[in-house]
């Protein structure tokens, strides 16, 4: 069946640091791809989603670009901030419902 | 108030015991969702319902069961607790919007379950 892996974490960055989490899928076709993120003490949200093979989804200074080619989809953002610290969760859509990747806790310091 | 309310947030019970959580939202979507999160695996989803008529099991469904009261409430049941039942649940909601979906789904805020 469709499955989403991400990198492990914990990432611990300073502030103002590049951050790259790494996520791949399999699935029998091309299925959209989101990025959820999970704050301390609350639910899952949207950060950014991408339906289609070189779509970049982007929102709050992060991006993230589907490849096919690859099959992966990547989180990335240039500049991170304290507020940032959160857990990141990518995920694709077999239709109707959404397969998530196990989470990446990530620890962003002043 | 939130558009996706569970209750309780909260939860202490002993091996055994008959649990459930409830799911209400003020959304108008007609899809929802139970997923439970462990720590290092992720969210798995366990059921969801397209509409008031419709139930399907999710990857992990064994030891649970679902109901679906009306359009805003979605419950769910364990039965008989045992510890690995210990977990964060959540419930979501979705609109199809067209074709498959749009894969954007509106979480509550967790229910925390610990069985002793």
């Amino acid at each position: 069946g469709d499955s989403v892996t991400q990198m492990e974490g914990p990432v611990t960055l300073s502030e103002e640091a590049f951050l790259t989490i790494n996520c791949t899928y399999t699935a029998t076709g091309y299925p959209s791809l989101f990025w959820y993120v999970q704050y301390p003490g609350e639910g899952l949200q949207l950060l950014l989603k991408a339906t289609k093979a070189d779509d970049k989804g982007s929102n709050k200074g992060f991006e993230a670009t589907y490849r096919k080619e690859t099959t992966s989809f990547h989180l990335e953002k240039g500049s991170v901030q304290v507020s940032d610290s959160a857990v990141y969760f990518c995920a694709s859509w077999d239709p109707g419902k959404l397969i998530f990747g196990q989470g990446t806790t990530l620890q962003v310091k002043p | 108030d939130a558009d996706v309310t569970q209750t309780p947030r909260n939860r202490i019970t002993k091996t055994g015991k008959r649990i459930m959580l409830e799911c209400s939202q003020t959304k108008g979507h007609d899809r929802m969702y139970w997923y439970r999160q462990d720590p290092g695996l992720g969210l798995r989803l366990i059921y969801y319902s397209f509409d008031v008529k419709d139930i399907n099991k999710g990857e992990i469904s064994d030891g649970y069961s679902v109901s679906r009261q009306a359009q805003a409430k979605f419950s769910l049941s364990l039965e008989s607790a045992i510890p690995n039942q210990t977990a964060l649940y959540f419930c979501a909601t979705s609109d199809p919007g067209t074709g498959s979906g749009t894969g954007e789904l509106f979480f509550g805020e967790g229910s925390r379950l610990t069985v002793l």
